[in-house]
């Protein structure tokens, strides 16, 4: 019954492969995002969708690409990845594109890029 | 640039007192700010909302306050319990998404 599910759990890839984050959330929410947990535990902004349309893109690099084919879902792929794209990845949800009845995250990806 | 600053990176406080976390802002005007939870492995989990109009908010053993002259917020877990320890994160809000902040470790001993 998990409301806001991310898969993988763990990735472990090498420099320069190409790899997908799913996320889906049963909520109903109409936005959904992705941040990025650095080692310093920041928790920061990439993207946000509201009724599958960007309408955030921090100064992220082209490689990362989110797709959303519906509401539902938002899914992060990521191109010739480096070292230092190594962190958590948390998927989060919200009704209303303002958040003000609060975020709900998924578990989060651990994403090392070796 | 904006800023969102967690007081320390670490409180430890023992069972049964008050904690107190802070959070201050610059070049930032929130129309809201939010407390979350985050227990390592997981991700942050909701715990309260301060709308830029009000001063204080309580729910059960929390209370948040908000001071939008002194660009503050406090956050208090009265009674505390080793249960509380666990990462505290405040987010401010009113644009398209939230800001965080870095984040207060807190660990209650018995």
């Amino acid at each position: 019954d998990t409301a806001v599910s991310q898969t993988p759990k763990y990735l472990v890839t090498q420099m320069g492969n190409d790899k997908s984050i799913k996320c889906e959330q049963n909520l109903g929410h109409d936005t959904m995002y992705w941040y990025k947990q650095d080692s310093k535990k920041f928790l920061k902004i990439m993207f946000s969708y509201n009724n599958k349309e960007l309408i955030i893109n921090e100064t992220v690099p082209n490689r990362f690409s989110p797709k959303s084919p519906d509401k539902a879902h938002l899914n992060l792929h990521i191109n010739s990845l480096e070292l230092g794209d190594s962190a958590v990845y948390f998927c989060a949800s919200s009704q209303g594109d303002r958040g003000i009845n609060g975020y709900t995250f998924g578990s989060g990806t651990r994403l090392t890029v070796v | 640039s904006q800023k969102i600053e967690q007081n320390s990176e670490a409180l430890n406080i023992q069972e049964g007192k008050t904690a107190t976390l802070t959070c201050n802002y610059t070049n930032y005007s929130p129309a809201y700010l939010q407390w979350y939870r985050q227990d390592p492995g997981r991700g942050p989990v909701f715990l309260l909302l301060i709308r830029e109009n009000e001063k204080e908010k309580r729910k059960e053993r929390l209370k948040v306050t908000f001071d939008t002259t002194l660009k503050q917020s406090l956050f208090h877990i009265t009674a505390s319990q080793p249960a509380d320890s666990a990462t505290y994160l405040c987010a401010l809000g009113g644009g398209n998404d939230m800001r965080f902040g870095a984040g207060t470790r807190l660990t209650v001993k018995p």
